[in-house]
């Protein structure tokens, strides 16, 4: 009940595509559900979060979807960039511990 | 200031040694973290300081030592560790306590065990 699950392990699109990684969650106490990038050699960075009372949030080129009956949230990468080259990881948390509890990851190659 | 400085960068260590791993942040965060992360993995939760009072110990072996002295800093005391302790060690805080926000992240320490 407290995993994560992301899809998919890996993706390629070419430059300019949307980018789409997907996520789904058991624990319906999860209350904060972010994505962090990650390139090689560096921590973990925060580029958009969600919480359940929200189904979508856009940001610059990045959306978070969230449909809270089917427990599933999703990130969406418009006009993909070779930069945005990274592994993406969600994640979820609950109430009063700040634990995060990560997908397994997907590493995003994007072509020029 | 919205960083989380983690010393060293690197450390490579002997399985008789000790060592600590530091970090630091100045943003006013209330909760601290280290994470594990292993290669091609997400990161994985050890400890979580709040109010510097240990809150969360994942069943980490106890040659793992954390110590919050104040509410900017983290150790991590590490003793003894085996070669499979080699990983990314991340560092991260949260601004109101262990509670369910925006969590920043050091660049980690990459730590390997000889």
């Amino acid at each position: 009940q407290q995993q994560v699950k992301q899809s998919p392990q890996s993706l390629i699109v070419q430059k300019g595509g949307i980018s789409i990684i997907n996520c789904a969650y058991e624990n319906t106490a999860f209350d904060y559900f972010p994505w962090y990038q990650q390139f090689p050699g560096k921590g973990p960075a925060l580029l958009i979060a969600i919480r359940p009372d929200v189904s979508e949030k856009k940001e610059g080129r990045f959306t978070i979807s969230f449909n809270k009956s089917a427990k599933q949230f999703s990130l969406h990468i418009m006009d993909s960039q070779p930069g945005d080259s990274a592994t993406y990881f969600c994640a979820a948390s609950m109430g009063n511990t700040g634990k995060l509890i990560f997908g397994q990851g997907t590493t995003l190659q994007v072509k020029p | 200031d919205t960083e989380v400085t983690q010393t060293p960068k690197h450390l490579v260590m002997g399985m008789t040694n000790k060592k600590s791993l530091k970090c630091e942040q100045h943003m006013g965060h209330r909760a601290m973290y280290w994470y594990k992360q292993k290669a091609k993995k997400p990161p994985e939760l050890m400890f979580v300081y709040s109010y510097e009072k240990l809150s969360i110990n994942e069943s980490v072996p106890s040659r793992f030592s954390p110590e919050c002295p104040n509410s900017s800093l983290l150790n991590l005391h590490l003793h003894a560790l085996q070669p499979e302790d080699s990983a990314l060690y991340l560092c991260a805080s949260t601004l109101q306590g262990a509670v369910s926000t925006e969590a920043f992240f050091g660049q980690g320490t990459r730590l390997t065990v000889v």
